[in-house]
């Protein structure tokens, strides 16, 4: 079935450094989204992505659906405290069901 | 807040007991979805409601056993639970429309359930 790898599993990074995270996949998809998880909660939708090549920026977070429409990357900027916390890629095909990354935990250091 | 409330967020089981988790949403969506979350696994969906009908069913042991008696509302029974189905349940909602494919779910804060 549908996969999609999500890279990298966790990151360690200093307060204030940017953060890259990437999910790929073997198929495409025509919608990417992208979710954050804080300890004890529910994932909360941070960006929503419907075309190829579409940049969207959300506050410090931008994320982009790749041009082949099998990746799609989410960056954030200067990181601060509270941006720890697990963040997933989930892509859909049509009226398929959404499939979900593993997800990269992200850490700050101060 | 979501829109999307979960009772109760911890539950400790038996594997002799019955009991069940509830879901409402607030959002006047069309569509509810129970998803599975164990650690370092991706989310895995196990129920979609849609329009108050079960749509899709992901190979879920009968064990499980969801209920959709409206729109708003969804259940999820629980009997004779194994160790292993201890894990992080999330309910999540959506306005589908048909044939756009859009698919923006919000997600409860999840029930945590541990079976003993």
């Amino acid at each position: 079935g549908q996969q999609l790898n999500q890279s990298p599993q966790s990151m360690f990074i200093q307060e204030g450094e940017d953060v890259s995270m990437n999910c790929t996949s073997s198929s495409i998809f025509n919608t990417w989204l992208w979710y954050k998880q804080d300890p004890g909660e529910g994932p909360v939708l941070l960006i929503a992505l419907y075309k190829a090549g579409e940049l969207t920026s959300n506050g410090r977070l931008t994320a982009q659906f790749g041009i082949t429409r099998k990746d799609s990357f989410l960056n954030i900027s200067a990181s601060i405290p509270s941006d720890v916390g697990i963040y997933f890629c989930a892509g859909q095909l049509g009226d398929d069901k959404i499939i979900f990354g593993k997800g990269t935990r992200l850490h700050i250091l101060p | 807040e979501t829109g999307v409330t979960q009772t109760p967020r911890h539950l400790v089981m038996g594997m002799t007991n019955k009991k069940s988790l509830k879901c409402e949403q607030h959002l006047g969506h069309n569509a509810m979805y129970w998803y599975k979350q164990s650690a370092k696994k991706p989310l895995e969906l196990m129920f979609v409601y849609n329009f108050k009908e079960q749509t899709e069913n992901n190979s879920v042991p009968s064990r499980f056993s969801p209920e959709c008696p409206n729109s708003s509302h969804l259940f999820l029974h629980l009997h004779t639970l194994q160790p292993e189905d201890s894990a992080l349940y999330l309910c999540a909602s959506s306005q589908e429309v048909p044939g756009l494919g859009v698919n923006e779910q919000f997600f409860g804060p999840g029930t945590r359930l541990t079976v003993l």
